[in-house]
């Protein structure tokens, strides 16, 4: 159980241009879902929380007008980087929280790079 | 402000040795602490979930401890599949997010 998918794996696009990223909790609800970005050998950075029907915490210094996320339902949240440059190209990874639980399931994260 | 530390940043261990990774932590509460591994490229594998001093889980060849101030992964007999990073996580009572420790690299060589 607590499976969590994300799609694409593998994202390739232009400078400028937009990049969505599904995150989907396949066996469970959940009730709040976190976005993290991580660069090379370094740890997973929060960049915003989001809890269903509401609008999404970000972290300080992340661009909420850059980086859209909408967790629409229990079980889906997206990430939209608008406006996508190179020092955009990173490891998108979700997580998911299900009611009443501490654990956060992890996705198997999205590789984005902006040419 | 709420910190979490990993040692050692990396270890290198020969299949079989036996070792432990530490992770030490400050903050104003503890809610729970969390052991992840992550594999190159991938998202991080949850492991264990701690909640007080003196607790303790195991899973295979893994053991987590905890008391007021770190927690320990206990890695007995490694075998190369346990090759990876292993992370630890904390959570503070008021908030909802994990505070992640920067992760030690495991290497188990043949």
């Amino acid at each position: 159980g607590a499976v969590v998918s994300q799609h694409p794996s593998w994202v390739i696009c232009k400078s400028g241009t937009s990049v969505k990223i599904e995150c989907r909790s396949l066996d469970f609800q959940a009730t709040t879902m976190f976005w993290y970005r991580q660069f090379p050998k370094q740890s997973l950075m929060l960049m915003a929380t989001s809890n269903e029907g509401s609008k999404a915490t970000y972290e300080q210094g992340v661009e909420k007008d850059k980086f859209l996320i909408n967790h629409a339902s229990l079980t889906l949240s997206t990430l939209t980087v608008t406006s996508a440059h190179p020092e955009d190209s990173s490891f998108y990874i979700c997580s998911a929280r299900g009611q009443g639980v501490e654990t956060q399931y992890f996705g198997p994260g999205t590789r984005l790079l902006v040419l | 402000e709420d910190q979490v530390t990993q040692s050692p940043e990396a270890l290198r261990l020969q299949e079989g040795e036996s070792s432990s990774l530490n992770c030490s932590y400050t903050v104003s509460g503890l809610r729970g602490l969390f052991w992840y591994r992550q594999d190159p490229g991938k998202g991080p594998e949850f492991l264990f979930t701690l909640y007080s001093a003196g607790e303790e889980k195991e899973k295979e060849r893994l053991k987590a401890t905890l008391t007021k101030k770190e927690s320990f992964l206990h890695i007995t007999a490694p075998k190369p599949e346990d090759s990876a990073t292993y992370l630890c996580a904390v959570q503070t009572p008021y908030g909802q997010n994990f505070v992640f420790g920067p992760g030690t690299r495991l290497s188990v060589l043949p």
